[in-house]
């Protein structure tokens, strides 16, 4: 399957602390995407890389992309209360029609 | 900003009758998706659509399913006998013209409820 599978499931930190998050794929890509969902709400776009690229930065968002690996990171620096939703890496499958979602990571951030 | 809608936001239905339920996609967005999260669970795809045809479906998209572009605006799903597993938030979303190497855009949802 091309789907992207996060680690860990769930993660609880305190408020100002670093979130990393990582997802592993199995076939090459095109780009790997992460998205954000609140619960109960629609999935938000936070960010794309491409295969060619090895690291990208959007605020307190740090992505890493592995390919020889097959795998990517998202980490959150200074996290925030608001900042507690669950995280999904995506990616496109081999025929590059339809975009394919992880299982998740379920972020706590506690003030 | 442009966004993508989804009606109803929440549907009840008996098992066995038909839903429909309606996307308006953003304007200039080639690609459109649906997919299914059943609470609690992970977002599963349905099918992509793109130049008026499904481009792929997943395997939950048997032939209870069907999706339609009636008016090149709408975007809708059609679930023709509902069962009670159907119970889920779909979700509606578009993309530019490169569909999955472009970032997508999600509706807030339509949570159906199938009793």
């Amino acid at each position: 399957s091309q789907q992207g599978e996060e680690d860990p499931q769930a993660l609880s930190i305190q408020e100002g602390e670093n979130a990393t998050m990582n997802c592993s794929y199995k076939t090459s890509i095109n780009n790997l995407q992460w998205y954000r969902q609140n619960s109960g709400r629609g999935l938000v776009h936070l960010i794309l890389i491409r295969s060619n690229e090895r690291e990208k930065h959007s605020g307190r968002l740090r992505v890493t992309l592995d390919t020889s690996k097959k795998s990517s990171s998202l980490l959150i620096t200074a996290s925030r209360a608001a900042d507690t939703a669950s995280y999904f890496c995506a990616t496109g499958n081999q025929a590059g029609t339809a975009l394919i979602f992880g299982k998740g990571t379920t972020l706590s951030v506690s003030s | 900003e442009p966004e993508v809608t989804q009606t109803p936001s929440h549907q009840v239905t008996q098992m066995g009758q038909e839903v429909i339920l309606r996307c308006v996609p953003i304007s200039n967005h080639l690609y459109f998706y649906w997919y299914r999260q059943i609470l609690g669970q992970k977002v599963e795809f349905l099918v992509s659509f793109y130049n008026n045809e499904i481009s792929e479906k997943s395997e939950i998209f048997d032939d209870q399913f069907s999706v339609e572009r009636p008016d090149g605006s709408n975007f809708t799903l059609k679930i023709r006998s509902t069962k009670l597993e159907d119970s889920a938030m779909y979700f509606c979303a578009s993309g530019g013209d490169r569909g999955p190497n472009t970032e997508a855009f999600f509706g807030q949802g339509t949570r159906l409820t199938v009793v």
